[in-house]
């Protein structure tokens, strides 16, 4: 799997977008870009996840650029329970391989 | 149906001991995967299976971990001899392998977190 890197932590203001940059510069041309987060004591939950193209949900938005290489999650309006660590993840198909993630409070 | 399901939600247990862990996944997906977290870190993969198969296991399954999915329905991972270096939260996830071949957002459970005093 592609490696990927993250911020530790960032904070954001309540009802404000909240944009989570990712870096994948050695994504290969068959892996998608997945966001997942996790708030405490829960498992991690599924955002949104892309190939090429940019993707919008009722959570979020995932901005990739044209080469790939590096990807933005957008929360459009930023909640207190959007507080969580966020994990950008590259992949073929079938396995998931998390790294530290970025650690997000929205504070009010 | 109310997603997966993971039982016990906490565990513990003494040194030695054996314990074993159930997880539920949505009815009609076919990939089972368990991942184990410890605190601060992303989970890590331990292994996945398809229907009932199990396709891969990674380096840290030691042999004292054994996992079954014997109908294709629930799994359980069972841990022999526990450790304190075992203590950790252990998570269920399951997905879809459709016929076109793709995958896609896997849903997990709540863990069960483990402490080996």
């Amino acid at each position: 799997d592609a490696k990927t890197t993250q911020p530790t932590s960032m904070d954001c203001a309540e009802g404000r977008a909240a944009n989570l940059p990712c870096n994948h510069s050695t994504i290969s041309g068959n892996e998608y870009v997945y966001w997942y987060r996790q708030i405490h004591s829960q498992g991690p939950q599924y955002i949104i996840h892309g190939l090429k193209n940019n993707e919008t949900n009722e959570m979020a938005s995932l901005i990739i650029t044209e080469d790939r290489k590096s990807s933005t999650l957008i929360l459009p309006h930023a909640t207190l329970r959007d507080t969580a660590v966020y994990y950008c993840i590259v992949r073929p198909f079938y396995k998931l391989s998390f790294g530290a993630g970025t650690t997000v409070t929205v504070r009010a | 149906d109310t997603g997966v399901s993971q039982n016990p939600r906490h565990k513990i247990t003494k040194r030695g001991q054996n314990v074993t862990f159930r997880c539920d996944p949505i009815s009609e997906h076919n990939r089972l995967y368990w991942y184990r977290q410890t605190l601060g870190q992303g989970p890590e993969f331990l292994t996945y299976f398809q229907n009932e198969a199990q396709l891969e296991k990674s380096r840290l399954l030691s042999d004292r971990f054994s996992a079954e999915r014997p109908k294709g329905s629930f799994s359980t991972l069972e841990i022999q001899r526990t450790e304190q270096g075992d203590s950790a939260m252990y998570l269920c996830a399951s997905s879809i392998l459709r016929n076109n071949g793709k995958s896609h957002g896997y849903t997990f459970g709540s863990g069960t977190r483990l402490t080996v005093v």
